[in-house]
């Protein structure tokens, strides 16, 4: 199985900071990497698949990149609205995995 | 628009079965994985395993001797079930909808299942 590490697990920022949360494959997963954000009580929602493709309605402040095993997250300038849950999944093979996750906190 | 809806009961003994479905509107069509996905309070993602269309299915390891899907494409409804849970089964159970190596595009909300006596 291909495992998902994210990193921090945790963060503490402001309104208008950029946020960067990386994510590392144990195995080459070429471009098969999406974002999910998660509010308490809701499903996942994709933000962004196959590395830097936004998903229909995603505001252009989530940015990804990477490529093979180390992936990132950034959030250009936080908004209200994005203190939430992140996670990365790789999409190469199956099974798929998760990262753990990390949490966006309001500073 | 598509929509999946999870169904099934809440609570289930120790040693029982885990029984639900999936039932989705809008675009039950070929060519599609139905995923099964959980989360135990405050925890991360796990995928359990998908279904493709032509029923051909993929269990996660870590669970695959106690999953069986299954799919009813009259109803446009694919189910889960889950064999001797224990308390570790407890989790929000969501469906999902991927396509080939693309990532899940539509879920459904979630439905909490309790594992207690």
């Amino acid at each position: 199985d291909i495992q998902m590490t994210q990193s921090p697990s945790s963060l503490s920022a402001s309104v208008g900071d950029r946020v960067t949360i990386t994510c590392r494959a144990s195995d080459n997963i070429k471009t098969y990497l999406s974002w999910y954000q998660q509010k308490p009580g809701t499903a996942p929602n994709l933000l962004i698949y196959s590395v830097s493709t936004l998903q229909s309605g995603v505001p252009s402040r989530f940015i990804g990149s990477g490529s093979g095993t180390d992936f990132t997250l950034t959030i250009s300038s936080l908004q209200p609205e994005d203190f939430a849950t992140y996670y990365c999944q790789h999409s190469y093979n199956t099974p798929r995995t998760f990262g753990q996750g990390t949490k966006v906190e309001i500073k | 628009q598509v929509l999946l809806q999870e169904s099934g009961p809440g609570l289930v003994k120790p040693s029982e079965t885990l029984s639900l479905i999936c039932t989705v509107s809008g675009g039950f069509t070929n060519n599609y994985h139905w995923n099964w996905i959980r989360q135990p309070a405050g925890g991360g993602l796990e995928w359990i395993g998908h279904i493709y269309t032509s029923g051909t299915t993929y269990y996660n390891p870590s669970l695959r001797s106690r999953i069986t899907m299954s799919l009813d494409t009259a109803k446009n409804q694919f189910s889960l079930k889950l064999s001797s849970v224990t308390a570790a089964d407890t989790a929000v159970y969501y469906c999902a909808r991927d396509y080939y190596n693309f990532p899940f595009d539509y879920w459904g909300q979630g439905t909490l299942v309790t594992v207690s006596a």
